[in-house]
């Protein structure tokens, strides 16, 4: 299995902070590579997919680049709600493997 | 709207099956693959076991690969998850997922999610 690792786990920042997490996947997944937040007791949410495709309805302070094994995700301007666990996913081949999760806290 | 609604968790013995469902609607059911993804408790997400809209390709992970089995009723707008033989490491939410495309491995819309839980 391909394996996806985070970093760091986790980050504490401030309202008005960028902020960039990384993931590196075991081996090439070309693009295809998506990424998740997820607020307590609340299911995940797709907020980009094939590495920088913003999905509908996601505010553009999000983006995601990178391609082959090296992938990030940056929050331009961090705000309250988007304080979060962060998780990536390889979509190029079974098991489908998620990253380890970041978590984002208020500093 | 959008959405996917859980069913048929609970607290069940090691060895024991369970059968999970995901009843959809607000979108044409048939036009897209489907997935079950699962968390323990307090930990990270882990893709379970995907279907294309047509049930011709199906996929598992290695963890549940001959014990769980999924499959749709596309008349229905639902989804399953049969899980036999259940193990203590299996108790997790498990979570219902639409695919983003056909059978891209992105998911897009989730569930609420249902409780699992294996113990004696």
């Amino acid at each position: 299995d391909i394996q996806m690792t985070q970093s760091p786990s986790s980050l504490s920042a401030s309202v008005g902070d960028r902020v960039t997490i990384t993931c590196r996947a075991s081996q090439s997944i070309d693009s295809y590579l998506n990424w998740y937040q997820q607020k307590p007791e609340k299911a995940p949410k797709l907020l980009i997919y094939a590495a920088s495709s913003l999905q509908s309805g996601v505010p553009s302070r999000f983006s995601g680049s990178g391609s082959g094994t090296d992938f990030t995700l940056t929050i331009s301007s961090l705000q309250p709600e988007d304080f979060a666990t962060y998780y990536c996913q390889q979509s190029y081949i079974t098991s489908y493997t998620f990253g380890q999760g970041t978590r984002l806290e208020i500093k | 709207e959008v959405q996917l609604v859980e069913s048929g968790g609970g607290l069940v013995q090691p060895g024991r099956s369970l059968r999970l469902s995901c009843a959809a609607s607000g979108f044409t059911f048939d036009d897209y693959a489907m997935h079950w993804v699962r968390q323990a408790p307090g930990k990270g997400l882990e893709w379970v076991s995907g279907i294309s809209w047509n049930s011709g390709d199906i996929g598992y992970a290695d963890s549940v690969k001959g014990r769980f089995t999924i499959s749709r009723d596309n008349a229905k707008n639902s989804l399953y998850l049969q899980m036999n033989s259940l193990r203590a490491e299996d108790t997790a939410l498990y979570y219902c997922a639409k695919d983003l495309l056909s059978y891209s491995h992105a998911f897009h819309i989730w569930g609420q999610g249902t409780m699992v839980t294996v113990s004696s």
